[in-house]
């Protein structure tokens, strides 16, 4: 059974960068036709896909978020990992990661709360 | 990006009740469609998938339907453990995008 675990700090401080690990346990990172994504939820608020990486290391980032946004594998680890800069309060959220197959997410972390604020 | 909207937002229904949302996405994305469903303080749990298939495990009153913009998830028979809020979600286009979501209340 795959499972995934968030980790990193829960307070971040306006204009810093958020950085997060998911560890994936149960299989390897690097087996399957998988990619590993990062997904965020405000409090009392909707879905927002951030974006995903495939263990060839090719990203695809949304958008709205491209600027900002950094995820990377560590095959080794069987990690892979999300970089927010320049952080505001909008960013205050529920991070989750979660193994994507063909565009759906069967397996996700139990999410980590990062709040954004001085 | 790919627009999806879903209605209502919220409904409270009673135990036994047929219970139908709808989501809509803002330009064709065929049956590449997938329904969640979250619990307070849980990750989402994928129910459907490709518009109408029920991920293994679920309970066969969840089902799907629908292709191109329009698309239907009805619990036939509404149970206590269905609390929860229902998103679907594209993967026809990145990014992906998710509905809004239904909150689901035992009246």
């Amino acid at each position: 059974q795959v499972q995934l675990q968030e980790s990193g700090p829960g307070l971040v401080k306006p204009s810093q960068t958020l950085s997060l690990t998911c560890t994936v346990s149960g299989g390897s990172i690097s087996s399957g036709s998988y990619y590993w994504s990062w997904i965020r939820q405000p409090a009392g608020k909707g879905l927002e896909w951030i974006g995903r990486i495939y263990t060839s290391g090719s990203t695809n980032y949304n958008p709205s978020l491209k600027s900002r946004v950094t995820i990377s594998v560590d095959t080794s680890k069987n990690q892979f990992s999300l970089k927010l800069s320049s952080v505001t309060a909008a960013d205050t959220a529920v991070y989750y990661c979660a193994r994507d197959l063909g565009g759906s997410y069967y397996y996700w972390g139990q999410g980590t709360l990062v709040t954004v604020s001085s | 990006d790919i627009q999806m909207t879903q209605s209502p937002s919220s409904l409270s229904a009673s135990v036994g009740d047929r219970v139908t949302i709808t989501c809509q996405a803002s330009q064709d994305i065929s049956n590449y469609l997938n329904w969640y469903q979250q619990k307070p303080g849980k990750a989402p749990k994928l129910l459907i998938y490709d518009a109408s298939n029920l991920e293994t495990g679920v309970p066969s009153r969840f089902s799907g339907s629908g292709s191109g913009t329009d698309f239907t998830f009805t619990i036939s028979s509404l149970q206590p453990e269905d609390i929860a809020t229902y998103y679907c979600q594209q993967y026809d286009n990145l990014p992906r995008t998710f509905g809004p979501g239904t909150k689901v209340d035992i009246k």
